[in-house]
């Protein structure tokens, strides 16, 4: 029963290179959200999203960040340019169901994007 | 809007003593709260998480919390610490915010373990 999966682990980009996240839920789940953890900080809300529906991007920076979880295939989270504060930890969650306070999301253990 | 706060950034105990990690939270209506533990270089594991009930919660690896309401808190405890406890501990909240679901988090609180 594998639990979320992210790739790559660990990723290196130059300034003004795209970087892309990859995220699988778990079986069964058709909810995703984007976190992201900046160093000696908390995790962030960045997207939610279902399957072909963006459903909350409040947390998503207006500019260079966008994601999808198409029909089929994983969830991506897509930067463009990046710059060195883009540099952190990207997790991804997904729960069976989005709507319900209560519900838990499961976490992935996370993509490392370091930008040089 | 909602927050959660953990005053503690670093906590050292020493291993075999008692842990209590502090969280607090503001939110208008029943709180859905949980812990994390994020070991350096990993993802998060939920330890435990409260939704209703009985205030006391018991999770995995020996860890509790207890809710309580009138101090707006869930604070994280454990009576005896081991040296693989030594992580970072997130308390997060779960809000409806614009209709969708999602977590908010405090900013953690490193545990530090002395041998």
């Amino acid at each position: 029963n594998a639990g979320v999966m992210q790739n790559p682990r660990h990723l290196v980009r130059r300034r003004g290179q795209e970087a892309r996240l990859r995220c699988s839920p778990m079986k069964g789940h058709s909810h995703v959200y984007w976190y992201r953890q900046l160093p000696e900080e908390g995790l962030k809300f960045m997207v939610y999203l279902q399957k072909e529906n963006i459903i909350d991007e409040s947390g998503m920076p207006k500019e260079r960040f966008s994601a999808e979880f198409p029909k089929e295939g994983p969830s991506i989270l897509r930067i463009q340019q990046v710059v060195r504060g883009d540099s952190a930890a990207y997790f991804c969650a997904s729960s069976p169901s989005g709507q319900g306070a209560g519900n838990t999301i499961y976490f992935g253990e996370g993509s490392w994007l370091t930008v040089v | 809007a909602q927050s959660v706060t953990q005053p503690d950034i670093h906590i050292t105990v020493s291993e075999g003593a008692s842990l209590e990690l502090r969280c607090n939270y503001s939110y208008g209506a029943t709180p859905y709260l949980f812990w994390y533990v994020q070991s350096p270089g990993q993802g998060l594991q939920l330890l435990l998480k409260y939704f209703s009930g009985d205030t006391l919660v018991q999770g995995i690896k020996g860890f509790e919390a207890e809710f309580k309401r009138s101090q707006s808190s869930f604070n994280l405890r454990k009576p005896s610490v081991h040296w693989s406890d030594a992580a970072e501990y997130f308390c997060a909240v779960g809000e409806i915010s614009s209709g969708t679901y999602k977590y908010i988090f405090g900013t953690g609180t490193r545990l530090k373990v002395l041998a």
